[in-house]
């Protein structure tokens, strides 16, 4: 199956620092979704994006999907951004499209 | 907004119980997913669904079993509880080849 790697595996940041998270997977894929995992467990979906870049806000995400890898940017952390940052791929194995995730991002943000 | 609901939030639970999670959505996607996580780890697909009537194991081996009579509902049941069970459990749904949203989360606790 399509492999996902993220790095760094985690990061720790002074509030007010920018950062750079990467998504590297082994395969072409149809679609990629970056989300955020709070203290809480629940995940919330940041971007969804098969190629090209968006922002929202003081978070931006750039898909190069020909050389197969995502980077998520975070600018002025804030200490609402310490958790886990994690990658999905869809990947069209048989026509599934099933939603791999790789290993995650720990961020903590001191204040 | 999403709407996807997992019910209960936390549940603690004595060894050989059977149990049964609840998902559900309201936007009529046909995909439906459980994944679990252990603290701060990557999550693993234990069951999904193309849609009614249809379930398939993920790549994670679990004792645990699911059905999917109506579109709006995937819950998952446990016939009998271990420890080794422990872990959060996270529902997710999404159209064919489009984004994932995913549900609070149930995190069990069998003692």
């Amino acid at each position: 199956g399509i492999q996902v790697e993220q790095s760094p595996p985690d990061l720790i940041l002074q509030e007010g620092a920018n950062s750079t998270l990467r998504c590297n997977f082994s395969d072409s894929v149809n679609n990629l979704q970056w989300f955020h995992q709070n203290p809480w467990g629940q995940l919330i979906n940041l971007f969804y994006i098969p190629s090209g870049t968006k922002q929202n806000g003081r978070l931006s995400a750039t898909t190069v999907a020909t050389e197969r890898y995502s980077l998520l940017y975070i600018s002025s952390s804030q200490t609402t951004d310490s958790g886990v940052y994690f990658c999905a791929v869809l990947h069209a194995s048989g026509g599934s499209y099933i939603p791999t995730f790789g290993r995650g991002t720990s961020l903590i943000v001191h204040p | 907004e999403a709407d996807i609901y997992q019910t209960p939030r936390y549940l603690v639970i004595g060894t050989g119980k059977k149990i049964t999670l609840e998902c559900s959505q309201t936007m009529g996607h046909d995909k439906m997913y459980w994944y679990q996580q252990d603290p701060g780890m990557e999550l693993h697909l234990i069951h999904y669904s193309y849609g009614v009537n249809s379930t398939e194991k993920g790549d994670l081996s679990s004792e645990s079993t699911v059905s999917r009579i109506r579109t709006e509902h995937f819950p998952l049941t446990l016939e009998s509880a271990r420890p080794s069970h422990t872990s959060q459990y996270l529902c997710a749904s999404s159209e064919l080849g489009r984004q994932a949203f995913f549900g609070q989360g149930t995190r069990l606790t069998v003692v």
